[in-house]
């Protein structure tokens, strides 16, 4: 039972391009939601997460933008570059639990010079 | 600064034999602690999480083990693996609470 969808499974980007990779959940006892960012041959790492009581999140050229009554949550990566080409998973946190992330299956982006 | 490490970072195992990853953590006390699969093309799949020494909970039924002998020690074991048992390795670490975990750099697991 796949709780947390993730499209697409890859994606091609001129760079200065934006980047948009969607998340929808089926649960609503999610209370957060991580984006994180892996390399090849590399663990995943954070790149940026919003709680739901908020409905977009900024941090440099990433954005998140939260859709509560839609269940939806996509990342965007404006001006991309060849160094964002990696592949990005998104999660969620169950809300009664302080470690239970629920992956997304994974989108690898490739942004081209 | 916290750090993560395992080891080894690729290893190759013939169908039957043990299995023994191990993960530490420096810069922290008392994290908790997790062992994640990540299959080809897919999403991490959580295996098992720690609280404290010697606490190991399981995610999913399976052929593999896990024990926490020190406050930032972590290993993934196995008495006879499955040709099944392949796949990426994940060890990450969190604070108590509501904190992000991070993850070490993984151990790539390949059974012939």
């Amino acid at each position: 039972q796949q709780q947390v969808k993730q499209s697409p499974q890859s994606l091609i980007v001129q760079k200065g391009g934006i980047s948009i990779i969607n998340c929808a959940y089926e649960n609503t006892a999610f209370d957060y939601f991580p984006w994180y960012q892996q390399f090849p041959g590399k663990g995943p790492a954070l790149l940026i997460a919003i709680r739901p009581d908020v409905s977009e999140k900024k941090e440099g050229r990433f954005t998140i933008s939260f859709n509560k009554s839609a269940k939806q949550f996509s990342l965007h990566i404006m001006d991309s570059q060849p160094g964002d080409s990696a592949t990005y998973f998104c999660a969620a946190k169950w809300m009664d639990s302080s470690y239970k992330l629920i992956f997304g299956s994974g989108t690898r982006l490739l942004v081209r010079p | 600064s916290q750090t993560i490490h395992q080891w080894p970072a690729t290893l190759v195992q013939p169908v039957g034999s043990p299995l023994s990853l191990e993960c530490t953590v420096e810069g922290t006390s008392n994290p908790n602690l997790y062992w994640y699969r990540q299959a080809a093309g897919r999403g991490l799949q959580l295996l098992f999480y720690s609280v404290g020494i010697g606490q190991i909970s399981s995610e999913v039924p399976q052929n593999l083990s896990a024990s926490r002998p020190q406050d930032r020690q972590f290993i993934l074991s196995s008495k006879k693996l499955l040709l099944s048992d392949s796949g990426f390795y994940l060890c990450a670490w969190s604070l108590k609470g509501n904190q992000p975990q991070h993850f070490g750099d993984g151990t790539r697991l390949s059974i012939l």
